[in-house]
């Protein structure tokens, strides 16, 4: 098996709300990553937790706020988003190697108006 | 310079057709290689992982690496419609651990 599940598949939010999106593997991983994606662009990394640990933040603005409960989930919070932030939201994690595949989730699209 | 360099289509070919997909990248350091295909609003979806050169077969696809060129290929034989979505190459050094550099990913589309 070799899912990352998300939730919500479609969410869209006020420049004022605070929204949560989430991110579960059942695979065993120890490494979880967010990407943001644009239409017709390729992902870009935000964040990588490493055994629950945050090891890369690629200088994301603080209304995106990560966070690792423990090996299966990942949680970003959000809060204060602006309409350009709207895009689609990956997850994807790996077994925590440093050349190990890794595997996305089918994201979850936000709007933000 | 892009790390990655990919052409992004759109690439339109007949049903049946073989299909080359390339990459070109810059770091000499990078080691793994992977494609990734995305269908149209859904997340990437593995389909090859190769380390370091050589080539590696997987059903209807195979992968090549040329670290001497620097050059990265994916081969897709008998193409059908369900292959059409985009195809992402992905590259990755062991010093930056878990850090994928992408390409900007090539749009096929297989016609009937």
């Amino acid at each position: 098996d070799t899912e990352v599940t998300q939730t919500p598949k479609h969410l869209v939010m006020g420049m004022t709300n605070k929204k949560s999106l989430k991110c579960e593997q059942h695979m065993g991983h120890r490494a979880m990553y967010w990407y943001k994606q644009k239409a017709k662009k390729p992902p870009e990394l935000m964040f990588v937790y490493s055994y629950e640990k945050l090891s890369i933040n690629e200088s994301v603005p603080s209304r995106f706020s990560p966070e690792c409960p423990n090996s299966s989930l990942l949680n970003l919070h959000l809060h204060a988003l602006q309409p350009e932030d709207s895009a689609l939201y990956l997850c994807a994690s790996s077994q925590g190697g440093i050349t190990d595949t890794q595997y996305f989730g089918p994201g979850t699209r936000l709007t933000v108006l | 310079q892009k790390e990655v360099e990919q052409d992004p289509g759109p690439l339109s070919v007949p049903e049946g057709a073989i299909v080359s997909l390339n990459c070109t990248y810059s770091n000499s350091a990078f080691q793994y290689f992977m494609w990734y295909r995305q269908y149209s609003r859904k997340g990437p979806e593995l389909l090859m992982y190769t380390y370091s050169s050589g080539n590696k077969e997987d059903g209807r696809f195979t992968a090549q690496v040329d670290k001497s060129s620097k050059y990265i290929s994916l081969f897709i034989r008998d193409s059908q419609p369900s292959d059409s979505a985009t195809y992402l190459c992905a590259s990755g050094d062991t010093g930056t651990a878990s850090k994928l550099t992408f390409g900007t990913g090539t749009r096929l589309q297989v016609t009937l």
